[in-house]
């Protein structure tokens, strides 16, 4: 079956603009991550969504900042008045349960690049 | 909380010649420890896991780790390395307590297979 898809796979910005990034995950997947993964570095949580629910948001960086999954299923990542230091890879993760061991299922990813 | 630290960003290694790639956490409860791979354009994938039972886990393409508890460490080792095998490896830790856990990736390893 079709894997986690996110859209669109680039992003060009001008700063101050705000940007919508998509995520697909996997039909009856329970679970939905974002990350952003700056140049040279790992994947960096940002939140987590059970179903609608988005139940972990400690690592959204700043209020402009701002993720969605109102039916359960698509999720959107917004950010609000883009920054220089936004510019990275925004990946989206989907699992099965939540549960800690399980796998995770990653996207392509979006690069978002602001000027 | 955890974290996780890959010290080689970049390993070079002929084909056919063996590779470790090294990981080591911090933690001061119980993990769960993966190997996620990138390939070129492509996005993360599970290597391997450990959730519990045997300290040394194997994948399907040749990889193996061993947990080593009392030097914290998750090395990720191959005898004989291919070509298809370039790409950015991570190590991640959760916690091993239930529920949902927030995942911690390292800054990812390159490995470069040589001809």
């Amino acid at each position: 079956g079709a894997g986690v898809s996110q859209s669109p796979r680039y992003k060009v910005a001008k700063r101050g603009q705000d940007v919508a990034l998509r995520c697909d995950p996997i039909s009856g997947h329970v679970s939905l991550f974002w990350y952003q993964q700056a140049l040279g570095q790992g994947p960096e949580f940002l939140t987590y969504f059970q179903n609608e629910a988005q139940l972990d948001k400690s690592g959204l960086p700043s209020d402009r900042f701002f993720a969605e999954r109102p039916e359960g299923s698509v999720s959107t990542l917004k950010i609000q008045r883009t920054q220089q230091e936004d510019s990275a890879v925004y990946l989206c993760a989907s699992s099965l349960i939540g549960l800690a061991g399980g796998e995770q299922f990653f996207g392509p990813g979006t690069r978002l690049t602001v000027l | 909380a955890q974290s996780v630290t890959q010290l080689d960003s970049q390993v070079p290694v002929f084909e056919e010649a063996p590779v470790e790639l090294r990981c080591n956490y911090s933690s001061s409860v119980s993990v769960y420890l993966f190997w996620y791979v990138q390939y070129p354009n492509q996005g993360l994938q599970l290597l391997l896991k450990y959730l519990s039972g045997s300290t040394l886990v194997e994948s399907i393409n040749g990889f193996e780790a061993e947990f080593n508890k009392s030097q914290t460490s998750f090395h990720l080792r191959k005898p004989s390395v291919h070509i298809s095998d370039t790409a950015e490896y991570f190590c991640a830790v959760t916690l091993n307590s239930g529920g949902y856990q927030k995942v911690t990736f390292g800054t990812g390893t390159k490995l470069q297979v040589i001809p």
